[in-house]
């Protein structure tokens, strides 16, 4: 079992449709992360959350939606999606906020945008 | 702006050659460095970092990298590549302020026997 878990693993979606992803990380850690990676693209830094408070919002559009009810958990809620959202959604978690450290990544969740 | 460049989009090698991954970093001060591999169908995993010290750092499954200030690189290197070594490498370089990582766009290793 891995440190950072993420569900679901594959996700399809109609553009109105409203569905979550869910990240929960078993390492402690108190900062946690989502990156977008799209095919033939850097990953994206989408948004960091520092002990439950959001510290980073990478001018992501407001169809994404986080939460981070607590330091173990995170959530990514959508809705109204663009076909252009498809992509590989990865949630990571570090020590803390003060990157000095590695980053502990789940195996990420594919959308698909219909 | 910090930015990383990883020039090659995919690179192959055959089984037990040895092989070396470019990377170039552009960053005003000492950069903290790392090397991440990722696996078809799972997520990044560290290979090695290069915070301070010596240049040359060693990670996990026999890759290492040599920080070179004068050229902004940081290169990965592995003596003799096995074909599990098939995966995507992304470069990565951490900003001032130390929170936001921000990563090459990835070298895919294809591995022939």
């Amino acid at each position: 079992e891995t440190g950072v878990t993420q569900t679901p693993r594959h996700l399809v979606m109609g553009m109105t449709n409203k569905k979550s992803l869910k990240c929960e990380q078993h390492l402690g850690h108190n900062a946690m992360y989502w990156y977008k990676q799209s095919a033939k693209k850097p990953l994206e830094l989408m948004f960091v959350y520092s002990l439950e408070e959001r510290v980073e919002n990478n001018s992501v559009p407001s169809r994404f939606s986080p939460e981070c009810p607590n330091s173990s958990h995170l959530f990514l809620h959508l809705h109204t999606l663009q076909p252009e959202d498809s992509a590989l959604y990865l949630c990571a978690s570090s020590q803390n906020t003060m990157n000095t450290g590695e980053l502990f990544f789940g195996e990420g969740s594919r959308l698909t945008v219909l | 702006a910090q930015s990383v460049t990883q020039p090659d989009i995919h690179i192959t090698v055959s089984e037990g050659a040895s092989l070396e991954l470019r990377c170039n970093y552009s960053y005003g001060a000492t950069p903290y460095l790392f090397w991440y591999v990722q696996s078809p169908g799972q997520g990044l995993q560290l290979l090695l970092k290069y915070f301070s010290g010596d240049t040359l750092v060693q990670g996990i499954k026999g890759f290492e990298a040599e920080f070179k200030r004068s050229q902004s690189s940081f290169n990965l290197r592995k003596p003799s590549v096995h074909w599990s070594d098939a995966a995507e490498y992304f470069c990565a370089v951490v900003n001032t302020g130390g929170f936001k990582t921000i990563f090459g766009a990835g070298t895919r290793l294809f591995v022939k026997a």
